[in-house]
């Protein structure tokens, strides 16, 4: 069964400070990878995406993820971040070359950036 | 563009009574799928709908069920509520493979 394994459940930082987030799956076959973000009372936002192609992709608001086969990872991150960025953000995983609607998602991250 | 949107916001209900949430799929959507946040549970899957038909299901019981109207709208209905049910319940909508749009969500409390 896939499965998606978000290492760290809360993580605090400094605004300025630098992101990194671990995602790893568990498929063997082709996969569609995503990070979503909500923010405090809000809906769930997608932040970025990876289908195929270049696996380092960008998303919004100077996020990216590395995408690595090998390791079956799909990490975030962000250079420095902002109080703005506190958030809860998930990793979650489509696997199968069709679309079976089964968007399998993490346990989350809760990011905390402190002033 | 209209976000996809659900009601109610809140539902309150007892052990062993029914509840039925409504979601509108963002115009052009025409899968509505549906997810449960129970705390310290993450996001489950529950339903997915397309084009009128359950296209998939989640590992949940018979008594979640659901339905999509000829409008892509879409219910999703819980029998015999069970005082682990209180969550909160997700719906999104997509246009084929794209990602998915979540509304807010509806928060359903079981006393």
């Amino acid at each position: 069964a896939q499965s998606v394994s978000q290492h760290n459940h809360h993580v605090i930082l400094s605004e300025a400070a630098s992101l990194e987030l671990g995602c790893n799956y568990s498929y063997g076959g082709t996969v569609n990878l995503f990070w979503y973000v909500q923010y405090p009372g809000q809906h769930l936002q997608l932040l970025l995406k990876y289908f195929s192609g270049d696996p380092l992709v960008k998303g919004i608001k100077g996020f990216e993820a590395e995408f690595i086969k090998s390791k079956f990872s799909f990490n975030l991150r962000k250079p420095s971040v902002q109080w703005s960025d506190t958030a809860e953000y998930f990793c979650a995983v489509v696997g199968g070359s069709s679309n079976t609607g089964k968007l399998i998602f993490g346990q989350g991250t809760t990011l905390q950036v402190k002033p | 563009e209209a976000g996809v949107t659900q009601s109610p916001t809140h539902l309150i209900k007892t052990r062993g009574q029914q509840a039925t949430l409504r979601c509108s799929p963002i115009s052009g959507h025409t899968s509505v799928y549906w997810y449960q946040q129970a705390l310290g549970l993450g996001l489950q899957f529950l339903l997915w709908y397309d084009e009128g038909e359950e296209r998939n299901r989640g590992n949940f019981p018979p008594r979640f069920s659901g339905r999509q109207f000829p409008n892509y709208s879409s219910e999703l209905n819980v029998n015999a509520l069970e005082l682990e049910d209180s969550a909160l319940y997700l719906c999104a909508s997509s246009q084929q493979v794209s990602p998915l749009h979540f509304g807010n969500g509806t928060r359903l409390t079981v006393t």
